[in-house]
């Protein structure tokens, strides 16, 4: 296994259209985490999985988004109606329990 | 939401001097943890300091880990210009909750 990995690696997308990405994490890794990056700022938390369940969601989520991680291997993350501030990093990491995160090169979306 | 905080947003040094980063976070943690990012790149693990240790060494690497002030710092010891790069403090807090990223501090050093 080589690590967490992301697809697609870059998309743009008019406003208004759905999107959806993919994740997939280290396969001994229990937890999963998506995060959304700007420019010069830290990764922002959006939410993250312990094996199949979600077991939270930040409070700055809209409901244009959703996540599922299906048997608890993979994720995808799907944004609908795209709006230009969804332009972004999308990151995506595993970990064992609360240890050490590994995170994929993620995802830049830019919304047109 | 963010739960840490590095100080200074910004350092600038030259090449040996050290450099030192300042995380200070909100709630009771059971770990805290330094990442490092270069930019345009990802986000790659530098060290886990658990809540019961209060310092850690990893190479060049010196974290300390204050528990009574929610704070950690992070000492690069002999920099180089391949240190340049954005560094956050992460905490794993003990309601099990998720894996929250600070701001970080961009370290440059200059040969």
């Amino acid at each position: 296994d080589t690590g967490v990995s992301q697809d697609p690696r870059h998309k743009i997308t008019k406003r208004g259209q759905n999107v959806t990405f993919r994740c997939d994490p280290i396969s001994e890794h229990n937890r999963l985490y998506w995060y959304r990056q700007t420019l010069g700022q830290g990764p922002e938390f959006l939410t993250y999985f312990q094996n199949e369940a979600q077991l939270e969601k930040s409070r700055l989520l809209s409901d244009r988004f959703s996540a599922e991680r299906p048997k608890g291997s993979f994720s995808t993350l799907e944004i609908q109606r795209t709006e230009q501030g969804d332009s972004a990093m999308y990151l995506c990491a595993s970990s064992r329990g609360d240890s050490e995160a590994f995170f994929g090169q993620g995802t830049r979306l830019t919304v047109v | 939401s963010q739960q840490g905080e590095e100080d200074p947003q910004a350092l600038s040094i030259q090449e040996g001097e050290n450099a030192t980063m300042n995380c200070s976070y909100k709630t009771s943690i059971n770990n805290l943890q330094w990442y490092r990012q270069n930019s345009g790149r990802g986000l790659v693990h530098l060290i886990l300091i658990r809540s019961n240790e209060r310092e850690k060494h990893s190479g060049r690497l010196r974290v300390t880990l204050d528990t009574s002030k929610k704070s950690s710092s992070l000492l690069i010891t002999a920099s180089r210009a391949a240190d340049t790069a954005s560094y956050f403090c992460a905490s794993a807090n003990q309601a099990g909750t998720a894996l929250i990223f600070g701001k970080g501090t961009t370290l440059s050093v200059s040969s």
